[in-house]
């Protein structure tokens, strides 16, 4: 039973570099979710997406790209980092919106240096 | 900004007690409201939904009540056991669809 699982789950890097957070699921949930965890704001909505090829933003969107080419992979691009998107990274997914909770994977603690 | 459960407060119980762990939601669109449970260096975990059509739910050692009149939601948990310590939050269905998260609760069970 995998559920959802997020690679890395630590990574350090420096400002300016590109790098990328995967989040792979195995139930085949149609809805994935990248979030931020950050003291003092909770959760923060930085992506979703509702089926393969159809993403759209959240509340946080700007310094991140996102791709959903298969169904079961959702990941997370910072395409030059900055020391501000230093944070927890959670993916997670749910079959549909609304009437159905999400379910997270244990999260990707990042440091930009 | 956000609208639900603003800051993280500390619950501290004794081990067999029972807890109580509250949260205020502003948008009374929300239609739907999940309690989640995250334990240190972990992602949160799905504990009870409700509907906002319900105004109490149960669970195994837990309850969930929804008042709707002044937009409260509590999650109640019989005898806490040490497992239990965690951040709590809870999160609200908006009219977007969306899921809005609140700060949490951090509960600390006394043995």
């Amino acid at each position: 039973d995998a559920g959802i699982t997020q690679s890395p789950r630590y990574k350090i890097t420096e400002t300016g570099r590109q790098v990328t957070l995967m989040c792979h699921q195995t139930w085949s949930h149609s809805y994935m979710f990248w979030y931020r965890q950050d003291l003092g704001h909770g959760l923060r909505l930085i992506y979703y997406s509702a089926a393969a090829d159809i993403t759209d933003k959240g509340e946080v969107p700007d310094g991140y790209v996102v791709s959903r080419s298969k169904t079961e992979n959702f990941p997370l691009t910072l395409e030059s980092a900055t020391r501000s998107q230093t944070s927890v990274y959670f993916c997670a997914s749910s079959e549909s919106l609304g009437i159905q909770p999400q379910h997270f994977g244990d999260g990707t603690r990042l440091s930009i240096l | 900004g956000e609208s639900v459960g603003l800051h993280l407060p500390t619950l501290s119980v004794q081990e067999g007690d029972n807890s109580i762990i509250n949260c205020a939601y502003s948008n009374s669109a929300s239609d739907y409201f999940i309690w989640y449970k995250q334990e240190s260096g972990k992602g949160p975990q799905f504990i009870i939904d409700i509907r906002s059509n319900m105004d109490k739910r149960q669970g195994q050692r837990v309850t969930v009540l929804l008042n709707k009149t002044v937009k409260h939601l509590s999650l109640q948990i019989a005898a806490t056991q040490p497992g239990d310590s965690a951040v709590y939050f809870c999160a609200e269905n908006n009219a977007g669809n969306m899921l809005t998260f609140g700060g949490g609760t951090r509960l600390m069970v006394k043995p």
